[in-house]
């Protein structure tokens, strides 16, 4: 079955430090897709960043970006210089098996202080 | 273009009762997709519907129900209601279904308290 783990509660990040976030994840399917939401205390799901599996390269969005490391079955999800907005829970989600639902992890929340 | 909508926003119900979820596409995506968001739980995938057909399912009891209509809006209903509903309702819709990265948008969700 598929699983996404992520093993973080909670991050604390100075204001213009990098931070990682961790994303383990488990599946048979040699094609998936992964994903990293941003959940703001507002409740909705921001899209933040996407990697498939065949991707040859790390992908990378303005100051995300994700550490893809396809042995490991990891897909960390790289911050840098964060900012006081960036202060939300984050969530690592990749397509189930049927490709129209998404599994997520527990998620992290990151509080970015100044 | 409009975002995803979902009403209410807020809601109170108490045991027993039913509640009736409704989410709104984005103009032109035909795929909506439900989950539950509970402290305990997670997120889990309620449901998906794709031209007014459930084309995936999650593991929640037959008192968690759907439909699309032919104008891609979307309702989720609860019947019986139990305290553990207790929960954020979230709805993403999407032009194919498929949840590839550009083409899947998430409403604000919809706040269910269950007295």
């Amino acid at each position: 079955a598929q699983k996404i783990t992520q093993t973080q509660p909670g991050m604390f990040v100075q204001e213009k430090e990098a931070v990682t976030l961790d994303c383990t994840y488990d599946t048979s399917d040699p094609s998936y897709g992964l994903f990293w939401y941003k959940q703001p205390s507002s409740g909705e799901m921001i899209f933040l960043i996407y990697q498939g599996s065949y991707d040859q390269q790390n992908a990378t969005e303005g100051r995300y970006s994700l550490n893809f490391q396809k042995a490991r079955k990891s897909a960390n999800l790289v911050i840098s210089a964060s900012q006081l907005g960036d202060s939300a829970m984050y969530f690592c989600a990749m397509r189930d098996q049927a490709g129209t639902a998404l599994i997520f992890g527990k998620g992290t929340t990151l509080s970015v202080s100044s | 273009k409009a975002g995803v909508t979902q009403t209410p926003r807020y809601l109170i119900k108490t045991r027993g009762q039913q509640v009736t979820l409704s989410c709104s596409p984005i103009s032109g995506h035909r795929s909506v997709s439900w989950y539950q968001q509970t402290p305990g739980q997670g997120l889990q995938f309620l449901f998906e519907y794709f031209s007014e057909t459930q084309r995936n399912k999650g593991n929640f009891p037959g008192r968690f129900s759907g439909r699309q209509f032919s104008n891609s809006r979307s309702e989720m209903n609860v019947s019986t209601l139990e305290l553990g509903d207790s929960a954020l309702y979230l709805c993403a819709s999407s032009a194919s279904g498929g949840f590839s990265y550009n083409e899947q948008f998430f409403g604000p969700g919809t706040r269910l308290t269950v007295l």
